[in-house]
């Protein structure tokens, strides 16, 4: 199994421009999390998908972040427009039948300037 | 108070020795605990979880819990300088896993 696909792995963008972050769950799996780590704030849970339905978007931090699952193979974390606080490494975990054992991907280092 | 506290070190111990990484919490309702690995730039992975107090062993790793105490350990026997890496410890709640900040472990040679 190739485990969880993310891309860019980087990706350096200005100021009110739009960044997509993209996330191949690894397959069979039935639960997806996006996270966000910063050296301040450690490790945050932004949303996660069960069955690629959202289930809990509280850790979003405003309404400018957005994500979707349209199938279970795929999801997008939009941020739009970006700013420099968005600067962080994001990643993409994916688990079967639980939130315990998460897999994560190699995360999506994002630079706003 | 936050729900979860981990130093975030760096702790740096020679070959061999052995390692005590910690966590301690304040919600009583978590009820399963993890430690994950993250080497740098990538992703974290895990290396044990738990559910109830008492020990649990993995080859050179023991993780211990104290939900007495709220407190979590993870044991590494035998470091090696492979180990070097940060630890996050993961408590999970209400469908929630929150995670520490990580300790920054470096193994000298």
């Amino acid at each position: 199994d190739a485990g969880v696909i993310q891309s860019p792995r980087h990706e350096v963008t200005e100021m009110g421009q739009e960044v997509t972050l993209r996330c191949k769950p690894i397959s069979g799996h039935d639960y997806l999390f996006w996270y966000r780590q910063t050296m301040m704030r450690g490790l945050e849970l932004l949303i996660y998908f069960n069955n690629n339905v959202p289930i809990d978007d509280s850790g979003m931090p405003e309404d400018r972040f957005s994500a979707k699952m349209p199938n279970a193979s795929f999801s997008t974390l939009k941020i739009q427009p970006s700013e420099p606080r968005d600067s962080a490494v994001y990643f993409c975990a994916s688990s079967y039948a639980g939130k315990e054992t998460q897999y994560f991907g190699p995360g999506t280092r994002l630079l706003v300037l | 108070q936050k729900e979860v506290e981990q130093d975030p070190g760096p702790l740096s111990v020679p070959e061999g020795a052995i390692v005590s990484l910690n966590c301690t919490y304040s919600n009583s309702a978590f009820q399963y605990f993890m430690w994950y690995r993250q080497y740098s730039r990538k992703g974290p992975e895990l290396l044990m979880y738990t559910y109830s107090s008492g020990n649990k062993e993995d080859g050179r790793f023991t993780a211990q819990v104290d939900k007495s105490s709220k407190y979590i350990s993870l044991f590494i026997r035998d470091s090696q300088p492979s180990d070097s890496a940060t630890y996050l410890c993961a408590l999970n709640r209400d469908d929630k896993i929150i995670f520490g900040k990580g300790t920054r472990l470096h193994i000298l040679p």
